[in-house]
């Protein structure tokens, strides 16, 4: 079956530690995102990637870091220097970039203490 | 600046019920559209998507959303919602990227 996996479902850090959610597409596709989502805010872009060793700033990047070295692979490393980075991750992909439809993974909520 | 806005926050309709979630949209081209939905703890999955051509468009799971340009909206109906409806609707543009709305919650009275 093709799509999206997002490892793990559940993630728990300390404060101050980075942590590094997985997420893995078998859709051949080009692009891919992360979005962050709070509760009443909808999703939010971290970054995006068009391509494998290119990927952008979406909306809200500071304090996380993200890497494309293989077309089905996007990890993104949450940093001790995000402040707030308790909320449920979703990465998506797509044909493209402007392609007229995103996939979604199922999300991994991160839980900072 | 592109935009989309739900502007109810929180439904609550009775099992069997007709729906509508309302969307606007503002953008200066002709719209690609979507609604998503996401079940609690979920991704989001596709319900339906406007591109061009017929205003009156058909989803899956018995969804269906209308353009409206001169309104800028994008309203998503379903003449009798399940119990199995109930989650979180995104109404969402395509411009130079996907901008999402910040959603609507929808709870099925019993």
């Amino acid at each position: 079956d093709g799509g999206i996996t997002q490892s793990p479902k559940y993630l728990f850090r300390k404060e101050g530690q980075n942590v590094t959610l997985s997420c893995e597409q078998n859709l051949n596709h080009d692009a891919m995102y992360w979005y962050r989502q709070d509760p009443g805010q909808g999703l939010r872009l971290i970054y995006y990637s068009q391509i494998v060793n290119d990927f952008q700033k979406g909306d809200i990047a500071e304090g996380y870091s993200v890497s494309r070295e293989k077309k089905e692979s996007f990890p993104l490393t949450v940093t001790s220097a995000q402040k707030n980075p308790t909320a449920f991750y979703l990465c998506a992909s797509s044909i493209g970039v402007g392609s007229t439809e995103q996939f979604f993974g199922p999300g991994t909520r991160l839980t900072v203490l | 600046a592109q935009s989309v806005t739900q502007p109810d926050i929180h439904i609550t309709v009775s099992e069997g019920a007709s729906l509508e979630l309302r969307c606007n949209y503002s953008y200066g081209a002709t719209p690609y559209l979507f609604w998503y939905v996401q079940s609690p703890g979920q991704g989001l999955q596709l319900l339906l998507k406007y591109f061009s051509g017929d205003t009156l468009v058909q989803g899956i799971k018995g969804f269906e959303a209308e353009f409206k340009r001169s309104q800028s909206s994008f309203n998503l109906r379903k003449p009798s919602v399940h119990w199995s409806d109930a989650a979180e609707y995104f109404c969402a543009v395509l411009a130079s990227k996907i901008i999402f709305g910040s959603g609507t919650r929808l709870s099925i009275r019993p």
